[in-house]
């Protein structure tokens, strides 16, 4: 089956510019997952959902950051006024929740803020 | 503070050698441990997990042997291959509310050498 999309893949804004980020999940998958990845460095966690109820923001690095689920499936990471220290592959993961841990990831979507 | 620690930072391994990739851990709540493996321009992808009512589990090429008391867990590949060469992250997570967050070491670059 498909796996998790991601788009734009690459996205270039110009410091101050708000960029909005789309996750498709696993079709039936209720647990959302973003995170951020620096260059040579593992994912970071920022947010996750249990279908479209956001239950923990608490990686999220400022007000700037906001993501939405808003009907339980597609997800958006919104980051406004960007700045240099944005730039970062963002990795969106879903699972299938309850007991089950398992996270799969999409391609990502890597952000150069110039 | 870094909860996971993976070593070495790079490793090289000539084709059908052993591959050997270490984590440390050190919230004792943790209770799911899965590898990723990430080629460039990719989302990683899980390779296998385990969990710490068992030592050792193998799948395939891959095995995870676990040390619950030294909160410790290692990834082996047997017969390395060069198609094997990427990016390994361990991660971690468990413990209360928050079993569903992955915490990632800073990963290992596998180069095999035909």
């Amino acid at each position: 089956g498909a796996g998790v999309s991601q788009s734009p893949r690459y996205k270039v804004a110009k410091r101050g510019q708000d960029v909005a980020l789309r996750c498709d999940p696993i079709s039936g998958h209720v647990s959302l997952f973003w995170y951020q990845q620096a260059l040579g460095q593992g994912p970071e966690f920022l947010t996750y959902f249990q279908n479209e109820a956001q239950l923990d923001k608490s990686g999220l690095p400022s007000d700037r950051f906001f993501a939405e689920r808003p009907e339980g499936s597609v997800s958006t990471l919104k980051i406004q006024r960007t700045q240099q220290e944005d730039s970062a592959v963002y990795l969106c993961a879903s699972g299938r929740g309850g007991s089950y841990n398992e996270q799969f990831f999409g391609p990502g979507t890597r952000l150069t803020v110039l | 503070q870094q909860q996971v620690k993976q070593s070495p930072q790079s490793l090289i391994v000539q084709k059908g050698g052993i591959s050997i990739i270490n984590c440390a851990y050190e919230n004792t709540a943790f209770d799911y441990f899965p590898w990723y493996q990430q080629f460039p321009g990719k989302g990683p992808a899980l390779l296998i997990a385990i969990r710490p009512d068992v030592s050792e589990k193998k799948e395939g090429r891959f095995t995870i042997s676990f040390n619950k008391s030294a909160k410790q867990f290692s990834l082996h590949i047997m017969d390395s291959q060069p198609g094997d060469s990427a990016t390994y992250f361990c991660a971690a997570s468990g413990g209360g509310g928050s079993n569903y967050k992955l915490t990632f070491g800073k990963g290992t670059l596998l180069t095999v050498n035909p």
